[in-house]
């Protein structure tokens, strides 16, 4: 199965800035990848897909950039606000089927005001 | 009303109970799952299911058991509860799109 690494140290950044958060996975390289949201005590929300063949994909104030060279996709939050503190998972396809989906452990954000 | 529905939402039983949790979604998707959540462990797949008859064992399915009722409606049991089963278990359901809906989640503690 995939295997996913995310920065478990939370990040500390100040409101206004922009926030980057790395997705690293070391096998296969997957045909997707998305990013969820987790607030405390509540269910992941789905924030972004993006899949192989696409560089770079936005929504809002969120980019989210795939590199399957360097097996990375990076999150960005621009203009942080404080209601945008909460935890940030990505989450790949399985090799066996594209249906199911390893997450990662999570980064913390925390936008000081 | 919820897309995705759990009950109940918190649950304290004793070791060597049997407990369900249950799932219930209004999206009318084919695809439902049951995920645990450990800190500082992510989310973990117990059981899944992409059709009615379908059902499938993800990576933690021992100990546990699942039901699917209807397109609707998943449930998971505990067929004897252990105290490391304490945890927040996660209901989804998905699409063709892959994009995952969750529910609110159940938090259970095993004692």
């Amino acid at each position: 199965s995939q295997k996913i690494e995310q920065n478990s140290e939370a990040l500390n950044i100040q409101e206004g800035k922009t926030a980057t958060l790395t997705c690293n996975y070391t096998n296969y390289s997957p045909a997707y990848l998305q990013w969820y949201r987790q607030d405390p005590g509540r269910g992941p929300v789905f924030l972004l897909l993006i899949r192989e063949n696409e560089k770079e994909k936005r929504k809002e104030r969120l980019k989210v950039t795939f590199d399957t060279t360097l097996k990375q996709s990076l999150f960005h939050i621009t203009a942080s606000q404080p209601a945008d503190s909460a935890t940030y998972l990505c989450a790949l396809p399985n090799s066996g089927g594209y249906q199911k989906v390893t997450f990662g452990t999570g980064t913390k954000l925390q936008v000081i005001p | 009303d919820a897309d995705v529905t759990q009950t109940p939402r918190n649950r304290i039983t004793k070791t060597g109970k049997r407990i369900m949790l249950e799932c219930s979604q209004t999206k009318g998707h084919d695809r439902m799952y049951w995920y645990r959540q450990d800190p500082g462990l992510g989310l973990q797949l117990i059981y899944y299911s992409f059709d009615v008859k379908d059902i499938n064992k993800g990576e933690i399915s021992d100990g546990y058991s699942v039901s699917r009722q209807a397109q609707a409606k998943f449930s998971l049991s505990l067929e004897s509860a252990i105290p490391n089963q304490t945890a927040l278990y996660f209901c989804a359901t998905s699409d063709s799109s892959s994009e995952q809906y969750f529910g609110p989640g159940t938090r259970l503690t095993v004692l």
